[in-house]
């Protein structure tokens, strides 16, 4: 079975700031993406940033980073320079490149910048 | 190009009526999902379907019925709907293969009540 964990259910953040968000994860796959998805209030879900397991190099999307810790099952979110639009839900996922469709996601981070 | 389009985007419903939610896609995607989620949880794969006229089930089937008759369409019916399934319903596609698995594109969500 596969699992993805968010240990921090809310966090705040001054705005200009930087702050990191945790997701652990389990599964027996040997490749896998594993994907930040960001809920605003709106409640779309919208693509943060996306890590295949294959690659080392941690992705980068402009102010958006990950640090992939595969041996650690750890796969964590740094927004730099946080800004007001950036106040959301923010949840960690993974799909196995295997047969199974289920992508799993994490029970989300609520994530406050403050003015 | 409107990507994944949900109708209705709310509804309320007394227990034991029937409704269908109707999932769109214009980008030729060949999989679809619906997706349910519940307060303080991610989101939970309902059912899915890998082409036209074919369904299959995910990790909470049950009360849920669906129908992909045309390529472009993906249904998700409640026959005898309860308020445990009160929930927002997320419908997402994504291009067919392994490749595909790196970005699923997601509806705006249906917010249900049930009565």
């Amino acid at each position: 079975a596969q699992t993805v964990t968010q240990s921090q259910p809310e966090m705040s953040v001054q705005e200009a700031e930087t702050v990191t968000l945790s997701c652990t994860y389990d599964t027996s796959e040997s490749n896998y993406y594993l994907f930040w998805y960001k809920q605003p209030p709106s409640r779309q879900m919208i693509l943060v940033i996306r890590q295949e397991a294959y690659k080392q190099q941690n992705a980068t999307e402009n102010r958006f980073s990950v640090n992939f810790q595969k041996a650690a099952k750890s796969f964590s979110l740094k927004i730099s320079d946080s800004q007001l639009g950036d106040t959301a839900m923010y949840f960690c996922a993974l799909i196995g490149q295997g047969g199974s469709e289920k992508l799993v996601f994490g029970k989300g981070t609520k994530l406050t910048v403050n003015p | 190009n409107a990507g994944v389009t949900q109708t209705p985007k709310f509804r309320v419903l007394k227990t034991g009526q029937s409704m269908t939610l109707l999932c769109a896609q214009d980008m030729n995607h060949e999989y679809m999902y619906w997706y349910r989620q519940d307060p303080g949880m991610g989101l939970r794969l309902i059912h899915y379907s890998v082409g036209e006229g074919t369904t299959a089930k995910g990790e909470v089937p049950d009360g849920y019925n669906v129908s992909r008759l045309k390529k472009q369409n993906f249904l998700l019916g409640l026959e005898s709907a309860a308020p445990s399934q009160t929930s927002v319903y997320f419908c997402a596609s994504r291009i067919s293969g392994r490749a595909g698995k790196d970005t699923q594109y997601f509806g705006p969500g249906t917010r249900l009540t049930v009565l």
